[in-house]
Formats: structure tokens, sequence, C-alpha cells
């Protein structure tokens, strides 16, 4: 298995801009999680799905972030507009029924 | 609020010597804690995990303690190495089966040659 698979692994993009980051989780995965990672705060959960259901947001900064997952094998989070706060490396993790958590490489967001 | 802590942010220990990481939680209820390792530009990488009806448990080369009495878990890693020097986090599943992990703030280990 390819493990976790996330691009792009870089983006740079000008506030305002619209970003969109994309996940494929590995095959049979029940739970899709996007985290974001800072220096100031750590890891963060943003939002996670159960077989492609949203089940938690909580986390999810502000209405300018929304996360969707169309099928099991696809997820994005998509920024509009972006903000400079914004930057940050922003990991998707996939698990089977709450076990064996596997994280992608994640994508590294600057926002000029 | 549910946090998981850790108890130093730095760790330096020299080649050979075992390293033992140490990390605090609050939600008693927590039932499952995982233990990741992330290298620089990496994103982080399983190593161990433990389920709340167990106090211990061995892998290759690292062992996961659990003290559900004080909310304490630790990674004990035997003969350093290198390639262990990273930023290690625990993480706690506050809910059985609901996925959601909470990460503490992680600890560096700085393996000294």
């Amino acid at each position: 298995d390819a493990g976790v698979i996330q691009s792009p692994r870089h983006e740079v993009t000008e506030m305002g801009q619209e970003v969109t980051l994309r996940c494929k989780p590995i095959s049979g995965h029940d739970y899709l999680f996007w985290y974001r990672q800072t220096m100031m705060r750590g890891l963060e959960l943003l939002i996670y799905f159960n077989n492609n259901v949203p089940i938690d947001d909580s986390g999810m900064p502000e209405d300018r972030f929304s996360a969707k997952m169309p099928n099991a094998s696809f997820s994005t989070l998509k920024i509009q507009p972006s903000e400079p706060r914004d930057s940050a490396v922003y990991f998707c993790a996939s698990s089977s029924q709450g076990n064996g958590y596997t994280f992608g490489s994640g994508t590294r967001l600057t926002v000029v | 609020g549910e946090s998981v802590g850790l108890h130093l942010p730095t760790l330096s220990v020299q080649e050979g010597d075992n390293s033992i990481i140490n990390c605090a939680y609050s939600n008693s209820a927590s039932d499952y804690f995982i233990w990741y390792k992330q290298e620089s530009g990496k994103g982080p990488q399983f190593i161990i995990d433990i389920r709340s009806n167990m106090d211990k448990r061995q892998g290759q080369r690292v062992t996961v303690l659990l003290n559900k009495t004080v909310k304490h878990l630790s990674l004990q890693i035997a003969a350093t190495q290198p390639g262990d020097s990273a930023v290690y986090f625990c993480a706690e599943n506050t809910a059985s089966n609901t996925g959601k992990l909470i990460f503490g703030q992680g600890t560096t280990l700085q393996v000294k040659p």
C-alpha cells in the first residue's frame, strides 16, 4: 500500500486566493482526519470523517475552511479566502475502525 | 478541558543509553493511546499503541507504559540510536471508536553520538 497520499507537498499562494489540499486515504480505511501543525499550536484536529460522513468539525477555525469527502478514496480541504495566518503544515491521516492511524507526508502551505 | 501534555520539551541522551519520554493526560475516559515519531519534514509515524486494559506493551526496542491511576504514559527506547532523534508525540483517543485523537505538544529527543 502506498500509504496516505497528500498533494501538493508545498503550496505558496497569495492572500485572498483559494487553496485546495487533497488527500487519498489508505484503501479500506473508514476514518479520515485533517490536522494542522504549527509551532505555536502543535497538531490540531480540524475535522474527521467516518465512512465519508463528517463527524466532528469543531476544530475548523472558521467559515473560510471547508472539507469534503465525496468518496472513500478522496478528500479535500479548502481555504477560501486564504490568509497569512493559515500558513502551516496540513496533514491527512486515515485509520480503520479507530486503529492504526497513518499520516500522510503533509502539505506545507505558505500564504504571502 | 481535554488535554495531553508532555513534561519535557527537549531530552538529550547519549547514543546507546535508554531514553524515557513522559506524557500526562487529563481525560480518565481515554482508552487508547499512541506514540508517534516525527522527523523533520515528515508526517508523524506510528511507533506503538496501548489500550487502557493494559499497563505495558513492548515493541522492537520500545516499550510503552500506562499508569491509569495517575494518568501517565511513557515511552522507553532502549539503546537509543542517532536515528531516533526526532520529536515524539503522545496521543489519546478520548472516546472509544470515535477516532478522535488528541495530541500532546511533543518532546524533542536529541541523541548525541
